[in-house]
């Protein structure tokens, strides 16, 4: 079945990027979203934004500014980079698969199993 | 935007009691409500779609309800498995969002 990981830098300073990528196997990234959802400690779960098979993107209007979203097919990975990160950015990082189609996209399953991303210099 | 009220935010319960999880929206979203299930330390599981559709391998004591703006989450003979964070999420339209998670823990 398919199965995502995450993976990157554990500790980002203040006001650089926060770069992270999602590895997808058991499956392709065709005809699918793939999304990225991050939960502060002790918080609940925050929409971050999704990019699709073609690279088409939607994120969270609180975050547009700051985040951009690429995929690589050939790779099987997708990717998240987040700048002018603060300490509110500080959470676990999921990444996941939008179930539907790419025009339709619904509920999130799988998920990756989570990093944890800290801001601290 | 479309925001997403869950309570309890917090509820106590004993193995064998049932219990309900509410998520009311600021708008219809007909059934497109999902609810997952998380556990300390793990990535969130989903458990229902569309409202009410039980995903493969979840017992049939989850049950999801309602549409438009009130849905539930109702739990029936409490397991000691079932004692997690829940979400609701909308996936009516982006951008997505989750409820503020219901947290069950033993009475």
């Amino acid at each position: 079945q398919v199965q995502l990981q995450e993976s990157g830098p554990g500790l980002v300073k203040p006001s650089e990027t926060l770069s992270l990528t999602c590895t997808v196997s058991g499956g392709s990234l065709t005809n699918f979203c793939w999304a990225w959802i991050r939960q502060p400690p002790g918080k609940g779960l925050e929409y971050i934004g999704y990019v699709d098979d073609s690279g088409r993107t939607n994120y969270d209007p609180s975050l547009r500014r700051r985040v951009s979203l690429s995929v690589d097919t050939s790779k099987s990975q997708f990717s998240l980079k987040l700048t002018s990160v603060t300490a509110a950015d500080t959470a676990i990082y999921f990444c996941a698969r939008l179930s539907g189609e790419a025009s339709r996209p619904e509920w999130f399953d799988p998920w990756g199993q989570g990093t944890l991303v800290t801001v601290s210099s | 935007v479309i925001w997403v009220t869950q309570s309890p935010p917090l509820l106590s319960a004993s193995t064998g009691d049932t219990v309900t999880i509410s998520c009311r929206m600021s708008q219809g979203i007909t059934s497109y409500i999902a609810w997952y299930q998380q556990k300390s330390g793990k990535a969130p599981k989903l458990l229902i779609s569309v409202g009410s559709n039980l995903q493969s391998g979840v017992p049939p004591r989850f049950r999801g309800s309602g549409s438009g703006t009130d849905f539930t989450l109702t739990i029936s003979d409490l397991q000691s498995e079932d004692f997690a964070t829940y979400y609701c999420q909308q996936y009516y339209s982006f951008p997505y969002s989750f409820g503020q998670g219901t947290k069950l823990e033993i009475k």
